[in-house]
């Protein structure tokens, strides 16, 4: 099966500019979850989706960053306006409606804000 | 604060040495799940342990859950450099359904 696409995979921006994440997850998985890493630390979820409603968002710094997901299936995230501490890489993940939530990883976009 | 603290956070080895990570909590997780991400990738799933005191094993790797399954350790036998890349444990707590907490990762370099 075709694993988790997103796009675009590397973006340099601006401070106070906006930028958007595409992702596509795995056919047929319900959850779909957005993820900031900083380099060498591990993901922190920013959003998680249940089909096309939000189950969790707690973490997203929702004066700059917002996401959906619309038609349960693809997603974007945006930010606007970008700040130096967004550099970081974005992931996208999804995962079946199951006990375990085994989660499935695209290649993430590694956003620089300069 | 972290809810889950890895150690070491980075450890470079010789291949054909062994080496053990550990994953640490003080709360309860209903299952744990280990992943390596390699540079310029997402993190890959290695296996996912559910019962306390549960041992599993893929290949080299041996994965064990703590009996009060508040902690895990991830073990390699004899390293190799394709064994290099950053380790994840990731938690579900208990009553948290779907939501997955990352610990603070391991970077292991493996050299000839």
């Amino acid at each position: 099966e075709a694993g988790v696409a997103q796009s675009p995979r590397y973006k340099i921006i601006e401070k106070r500019q906006s930028v958007a994440f595409w992702c596509n997850p795995i056919s047929g998985h319900a959850t779909l979850y957005w993820y900031q890493q900083i380099l060498g630390q591990g993901p922190k979820l920013l959003i998680q989706f249940q089909n096309n409603g939000v189950v969790d968002d707690s973490q997203l710094p929702k004066d700059r960053f917002s996401a959906e997901r619309l038609k349960g299936v693809d997603s974007t995230l945006k930010i606007q306006p970008a700040k130096l501490e967004d550099s970081a890489v974005y992931l996208c993940a999804s995962s079946r409606w199951d006990r375990f939530y085994e989660q499935y990883f695209g290649p993430g976009t590694r956003l620089t804000v300069t | 604060t972290q809810l889950l603290e890895q150690s070491p956070q980075f450890l470079s080895i010789q291949e054909g040495e062994n080496l053990t990570v550990y994953c640490n909590s003080s709360s309860v997780f209903s299952s744990l799940q280990w992943y390596r991400q390699e540079p310029g990738e997402g993190p890959v799933l290695l296996v996912t342990v559910v019962t306390g005191g549960e041992v599993k094993k893929l290949k080299r790797l041996t994965f064990q859950f703590g009996d009060a399954r508040k902690d895990s350790s991830l073990h390699i036998t004899a390293a190799q450099p394709g064994d290099t890349g950053l380790y994840l444990c990731a938690g579900m707590l208990t009553g948290t359904a779907s939501k997955l907490t990352f610990g603070t990762g391991t970077r292991l370099q493996v050299t000839l």
